[in-house]
């Protein structure tokens, strides 16, 4: 079956644009997780969703990050006014129930540049 | 709060000798454990995972990790290292952060492994 997509793969912006990322999980998966990726480091947690319940945004660095997810499927992360810091590959992963056991799917992730 | 220390940033083999990747993880309740792989362009993949069930986990390309909780340790070992085995390591522990009860992975800062023909 189809595996977690994400989109764009790539993006470029200039500081100060504010960009959206999408995640289409894998269908029926309960758990929605966003990590941020800097390079030679591992992923970083920002937040994640049961169904369309955010249930821990404490990774999310700054209020220009936010996230959703309104119908329990496909979620979207937004920042707004863009700085060069923000520079990184965004990945999110999906899990099939919500539980501490499940293994992660992941998506091929969107690398953001600001310039 | 929960941590993982990968103790390796790099680990260079011959083809067809052992592999040993190193982790340590501190964690204040029942964690679960994953190793996970990265291949290069390619998106993350599940290698193995400890839920407290065998302590001795076999994953995937003859990948095995060991949970030891009085060391808290989770190596991975491979007995013959191959040329596809070339990629990052990621070690990872998920409990439950907090009153919330939220589970929470937490990555280490991966190993690379190279392997020499």
């Amino acid at each position: 079956g189809a595996g977690v997509s994400q989109s764009p793969r790539y993006k470029v912006t200039k500081r100060g644009q504010d960009v959206a990322l999408r995640c289409d999980p894998i269908s029926g998966h309960v758990s929605l997780y966003w990590y941020r990726q800097a390079l030679g480091q591992g992923p970083e947690f920002l937040t994640y969703f049961n169904y369309e319940a955010q249930q821990d945004k404490s990774g999310l660095p700054n209020d220009r990050f936010s996230a959703e997810r309104p119908e329990g499927s496909i979620s979207t992360l937004t920042i707004q006014r863009t700085e060069q810091r923000d520079s990184a590959m965004y990945r999110c992963a999906s899990t099939p129930r919500g539980a501490i056991t499940d293994t992660q799917y992941f998506g091929p992730g969107t690398r953001l540049t600001v310039l | 709060a929960q941590s993982v220390t990968q103790l390796d940033s790099h680990v260079s083999v011959s083809e067809g000798t052992p592999v040993l990747l190193r982790c340590n993880y501190s964690s204040s309740y029942s964690p679960s454990l994953f190793w996970y792989v990265q291949h290069p362009n390619k998106g993350l993949q599940l290698l193995l995972k400890y839920t407290s069930a065998a302590t001795l986990v076999k994953g995937i390309n003859g990948f095995e990790a060991e949970f030891k909780k009085s060391e808290t340790s989770f190596h991975l070992t491979k007995p013959s290292a191959h040329m596809s085995d070339a990629a990052e390591y990621f070690c990872v522990v998920s409990d439950r952060r907090g009153s919330g009860g939220s589970y929470i992975p937490t990555f280490g800062r991966g190993t690379s492994l190279i392997v020499h023909p």
